[in-house]
């Protein structure tokens, strides 16, 4: 059964304390690996797509990195306004879409200043 | 370039009711897909439309229902409103089925 798991469920930092999440997965057949953001009560904002082994992506102080098994959303320096849930989700066939994302439950990240 | 729009924003239900959740999608997008996201959880997957036509289920019954329109807009029609429906429900455009989903704001959905 397509799977992911991501840890930890919440992160408390102090700004400009770096870390990393991470996101694991099983499924047959990814065909991209999506990080967003999300702020309480919103939609997901879209951050980054991965589609193979080795591949990583930058975006200000995000970096998203992929391997066979599992992701990772490094946070560099975070300030306050990183503060939000980021959720990990997969592209996998299934119930006929092809297109169908299998989402993680999210890590909440709180940085203080 | 307009993004996802959902309306309303905010919805009140009794059980047993039945409810229509509304979603534009991002200028130049024909595919539509719909989550459900209870408190606490990641979106769970309840359909799609690709050119007016369902193009995949995910594991929700048969009373949860939808249409897409030739504008691309889409619509989720839930019958026989259950406790458990209450939660966000989003909305998400791609530009084919295959590429990136931008979603929309939400519809919070309480059923009393």
């Amino acid at each position: 059964e397509d799977q992911v798991t991501q840890s930890p469920e919440a992160l408390r930092l102090q700004e400009g304390e770096s870390s990393s999440l991470n996101c694991s997965y099983t499924v047959s057949g990814l065909r991209g690996l999506f990080w967003y953001r999300q702020d309480p009560g919103k939609g997901p904002e879209f951050l980054f797509t991965l589609y193979s082994a080795g591949e990583e992506k930058e975006k200000e102080r995000l970096k998203a990195t992929l391997t066979k098994k599992e992701s990772f959303l490094h946070i560099t320096a975070p300030k306050p306004e990183d503060s939000a849930t980021y959720l990990c989700a997969v592209q996998a066939p299934g119930g006929g879409a092809t297109n169908k994302l299998i989402f993680g439950t999210g890590t909440l990240l709180a940085v203080q200043p | 370039e307009t993004g996802v729009t959902q309306s309303p924003t905010h919805l009140i239900k009794t059980r047993g009711q039945q409810v229509t959740l509304r979603c534009s999608s991002q200028s130049g997008h024909n595919t539509v897909s719909w989550y459900q996201q209870a408190l606490g959880q990641g979106p769970q997957f309840i359909f799609q439309y690709y050119r007016e036509e369902e193009n995949g289920r995910g594991n929700f019954p048969p009373r949860f229902s939808g249409l897409q329109f030739p504008n691309y807009s889409s619509e989720l029609n839930v019958n026989a409103l259950e406790l458990d429906d209450s939660a966000l429900y989003l909305c998400a455009s791609s530009f084919l089925v295959q590429e990136t989903q931008y979603f929309g704001p939400g519809t919070r959905l309480l059923v009393l």
